[in-house]
């Protein structure tokens, strides 16, 4: 089963506009994370947001955790062609059992025009 | 530094006939998982490897998936036999040591194998 679930499963935007994609979780985790994934390719590490924390920024995106929810968010600033992907979020309960086991949403299929 | 390294990237069998992927971490990773890609869908946790000892198997259907991680550095994935609903993409990836260990789960993917089975 998967742990994480995005919303909305598919979004269009326009270059230049921002871009939010949303995840929801089912369990306790130590850290949340957001990877990008093109066309064909393999998954791309984006950004990683522990338990502990609240907001992580990295270049153009912008990752919120709300432990009290169980919910991320994504937002990608300024958004350009090249950001046209699937964007996933994956957790990892971080517990002795769990082992750094990463489950992965279903993702949002972002399109960007130029 | 070198990536993580799959092959073959594409393979088309028939259905029940047996095929078999591999991979190669990044030096020095100890975590190693296996994921399964439907299109359309997130990728499914199979098998994680820490070193050479399985941590979780728990969605892999043991009746035809086997994997193994001899010498706890190369592994490979194997089918048989094949059925329709097995054609996906799989994904190897690796992580340098679990939280539980004082690492990071940061996880580097590989290109990725895709299967069709007809």
């Amino acid at each position: 089963s998967q742990q994480g679930e995005e919303d909305p499963q598919a979004l269009s935007i326009q270059e230049g506009e921002n871009a939010t994609m949303n995840c929801s979780y089912k369990t306790s985790i130590n850290n949340l994370q957001w990877y990008r994934q093109n066309s064909g390719r393999g998954l791309v590490h984006l950004i990683l947001i522990r338990s502990n924390e609240r907001e992580k920024h990295s270049g153009r995106l912008r990752v919120t955790l709300d432990t009290s929810k169980k919910s991320s968010s994504l937002l990608i600033t300024a958004s350009r062609a090249a950001d046209t992907a699937s964007y996933f979020c994956a957790t990892d309960e971080g517990t002795t059992d769990s082992w750094g086991k990463l489950q992965f949403g279903a993702g949002t299929q972002v399109v960007v025009t130029p | 530094e070198a990536g993580v390294a799959q092959s073959p990237r594409y393979k088309i069998i028939e259905k029940r006939q047996s095929v078999a992927f591999w991979c190669n971490p990044i030096s020095g990773h100890a975590t190693l998982y296996w994921y399964q890609q439907i299109l359309g869908q997130g990728p499914k946790l199979l098998i994680q490897f820490q070193n050479n000892g399985v941590v979780d198997d728990s969605q892999l259907p043991k009746d035809r998936f086997s994997a193994e991680r001899l010498k706890g550095v190369d592994s490979t994935l194997k089918i048989q036999p094949a059925k329709l609903e097995d054609s996906a993409v799989y994904l190897c990836a690796s992580s340098l040591r679990p939280v539980s260990q004082g690492g990071s789960t940061e996880a580097f993917f590989g290109q990725g194998t895709r299967l069709t089975v007809v």
